[in-house]
């Protein structure tokens, strides 16, 4: 079974800290994505990484960069954090290629910025 | 421009009646569907896809799902709803040759007892 785990379940941080959301895959899946999810707006992505230091904006990139220094490690990271990044942090993975477009989530992380 | 509406935001069934969730999609070409499931505190689980070939597709925990070109559906059923299937779907485009997915804004099953 794929499994995709994120370094925290929940996260409190305050305006203006620099936040690291960690995801870590262990099936050797090409591709690694951000989504935030907010009530309403569904999944929205942040960015997506294609290969270890490969990288593509999503949707809503502003406010957050990506990091990828190894394949089955994708980092999220919120360099100065605020009220309206409060939301549900979703990693997931998926295989390339036509044949493997599932992709397979985290547990999520929700990170409340006060 | 390529979309997903899922029309229900909240559906109420009581357990062991049927139930069917919504999905729309625009987009121009063949689509790759998912329906997804997310239960409480959880991220999401893969329900089903529909790739080409049979346009009834059955995933797991009983569900299925009908790809529907000319209404442009991809809706889910199931035939006896389970206390334990109260969670909120999402149904999700992945089209080809990028790897941007659309999802749609989700619907909440409560399930009664």
């Amino acid at each position: 079974d794929v499994k995709v785990t994120q370094s925290s379940r929940y996260l409190v941080k305050r305006t203006g800290e620099k936040v690291f959301l960690e995801c870590v895959q262990d099936m050797d899946h090409e591709n690694m994505f951000w989504y935030r999810q907010d009530p309403g707006l569904g999944l929205r992505l942040i960015y997506f990484s294609y290969d270890v230091k490969m990288k593509e904006k999503g949707d809503i990139p502003e406010g957050y960069s990506v990091s990828r220094e190894k394949k089955e490690r994708f980092s999220l990271i919120l360099e100065s954090a605020s009220t309206n990044q409060t939301s549900m942090y979703l990693c997931a993975s998926s295989l390339m290629g036509q044949s493997s477009y599932e992709q397979y989530f985290g547990p999520g992380t929700r990170l409340t910025v006060t | 421009a390529q979309s997903v509406t899922q029309p229900d935001i909240h559906i109420t069934v009581s357990e062991g009646a049927s139930l069917e969730l919504r999905c729309n999609y625009s987009y121009g070409a063949t689509p790759y569907l998912f329906w997804y499931v997310q239960s409480p505190g959880q991220g999401l689980q893969l329900l089903l896809k529909y790739f080409s070939g049979d346009t009834l597709v059955q995933g797991i925990k009983g569900f299925e799902a009908e790809f529907k070109r000319s209404q442009s559906s991809f809706n889910l059923r199931k035939p006896s709803v389970h206390w334990s299937d109260a969670a909120e779907y999402f149904c999700a485009v992945g089209p080809s040759g990028t790897y941007k997915y659309i999802f749609g804004t989700g619907t909440r099953l409560k399930v009664l007892a």
